[in-house]
């Protein structure tokens, strides 16, 4: 079976400061891995996503994400985040052995960036 | 080009009845698949269609069932509501099941 675990609940940060948002998953199979970010009141948008190849992965908005094997992490990063990036964000795997596009996400990771 | 669009944005219903809502892909989009968000959760899948068939579904029980019509518009349909039915529903679009899912604004769905 698979599954997502997203670290942090919540993560403060001050503008212009450097981010990281922890996303961990378990799975038997080779997985295909995708961040997406939900603003209030929104549906979903894809910031990035591993399928294979550069384990370093860049997206929109200068975010970027590693995928890590061996710890089973795709950590999401921001060298300096700004007010606007405050928002709920999701990692998400898909369900089954190959990209079927049916995705498991995880709890969600509200980013709270303060002036 | 529109994007993925949804309606009707808020709803509310009471316990036992039925909902319908609809979802209108992205222009040359194929694949539609639904999700539930639950408050202060992430989006669980609810079921996938391709092409007008049913292409894999969640772990959710019969009383949710779908459509999809000739144009690749989809309908969530929901009996016998229950109170924990209350949640946001995301429709997404793809080109086709393994591409980008562009993701809809949601139907808030309250069930008293």
């Amino acid at each position: 079976a698979q599954s997502v675990t997203q670290l942090d609940s919540q993560v403060p940060v001050f503008e212009e400061a450097p981010v990281e948002l922890r996303c961990n998953y378990s799975s038997s199979v080779s997985v295909y891995l995708f961040w997406y970010v939900q603003y209030p009141n929104q549906g979903l948008q894809l910031l990035l996503k591993y399928l294979s190849g550069s384990t370093l992965v860049k997206g929109i908005n200068g975010f970027e994400a590693e995928f890590n094997k061996s710890q089973t992490s795709f950590h999401l990063r921001k060298p300096s985040v700004h007010i606007s990036d405050t928002a709920e964000y999701f990692c998400a795997v898909t369900l089954g052995a190959s990209n079927t596009g049916k995705l498991i996400f995880g709890q969600g990771t509200t980013l709270q960036v303060k002036p | 080009e529109t994007g993925v669009t949804q309606s009707p944005t808020h709803l509310i219903k009471t316990r036992g009845q039925q909902v319908t809502l609809r979802c209108s892909s992205q222009s040359g989009h194929n694949t539609v698949s639904w999700y539930q968000q639950a408050l202060g959760q992430g989006p669980q899948f609810i079921f996938q269609y391709y092409r007008e068939e049913e292409n894999g579904r969640g772990n959710f029980p019969p009383r949710f069932s779908g459509l999809q019509f000739p144009n690749y518009s989809s309908e969530l349909n929901v009996n016998a509501l229950e109170l924990d039915d209350s949640a946001l529903y995301l429709c997404a679009s793809s080109l086709a099941p393994e591409d980008t899912q562009y993701f809809g604004p949601g139907t808030r769905l309250t069930v008293l």
